[in-house]
């Protein structure tokens, strides 16, 4: 199973929307609506942002944001704030009990 | 509130085994799956692999067939995983996080805070 593809980095003004991409194919993005996102900064371990494409699990900011079309799930950050400086990482359930993660995508807050 | 708290760092020569342990709680243990995830330096995440709370169901990433095995304890609601034969590009950060059977989108919701494990000679 080969790994989602995001991009490598974006990067934002404080208050600007950004969005990073997670592409897979119809077999597991496109085929299950269960695309979650995390939020990870160094040493610490990963927060769990977005789950089944577009919801937010309890104390999540509303400033984040997931969306699905075809094999492509998006995740949109607005208002973009210092400490939204992380990588973020895109996750699928591929079926057969298996997970596969995104390359991940290192945001950069100018 | 729900806590995975993660076994000490280890530091292990190649060809060594390691065994690593999650150990739960702020929850109903049997209630919940546990995957295995790794971030080798400068990498990005890995799944490794879930089981089920009473043990009698894995599931593995293809790379790490034969080398790994996960168990659980539930007396002490302690979830553990085994990596034989290690090389140098085992070295990574593993960690813990909460898992379902797939179907509820609720997986890796909590993570334990990491192990680090350096292979090298």
């Amino acid at each position: 199973q080969s790994a989602l593809t995001q991009p490598a980095s974006v990067s934002g003004s404080p208050g600007q929307s950004i969005t990073i991409s997670c592409t897979g194919t119809s077999s597991d993005v496109g085929l299950f609506n269960l695309v979650s996102w995390f939020q990870h900064h160094p040493g610490k371990p990963p927060k769990f942002l977005i789950y089944v494409d577009t919801k937010r699990p309890s104390g999540i900011s509303t400033r984040f944001s997931g969306s699905k079309s075809g094999n492509t799930a998006s995740l949109t950050i607005s208002g973009l704030q210092a400490e939204d400086e992380a990588h973020y990482y895109c996750c699928s359930y591929v079926g057969g009990s298996s997970w596969v993660f995104g390359g991940g995508t290192k945001l950069t807050v100018l | 509130q729900v806590q995975l708290v993660q076994s000490g760092a280890e530091v292990k020569k190649p060809g060594a085994s390691v065994k690593l342990s999650c150990r739960a709680s702020g929850y109903t243990f049997i209630t919940y799956y546990m995957h295995w995830v790794r971030q080798a330096p400068g990498q990005g995440l890995e799944w490794l692999g879930i089981i089920n709370p009473s043990g009698d169901n894995t599931k593995y990433a293809q790379r790490l067939q034969g080398r790994v095995t996960m168990t659980t304890h539930t007396s002490t609601r302690t979830v553990y995983m085994d990596l034989r034969s290690l090389t140098s590009e085992d070295t990574a950060v593993y960690y813990c996080a909460r898992g379902t059977t797939g179907t509820t989108g609720l997986d890796f919701d909590y993570w334990g805070q990491g192990t680090l494990v350096t292979v090298s000679s």
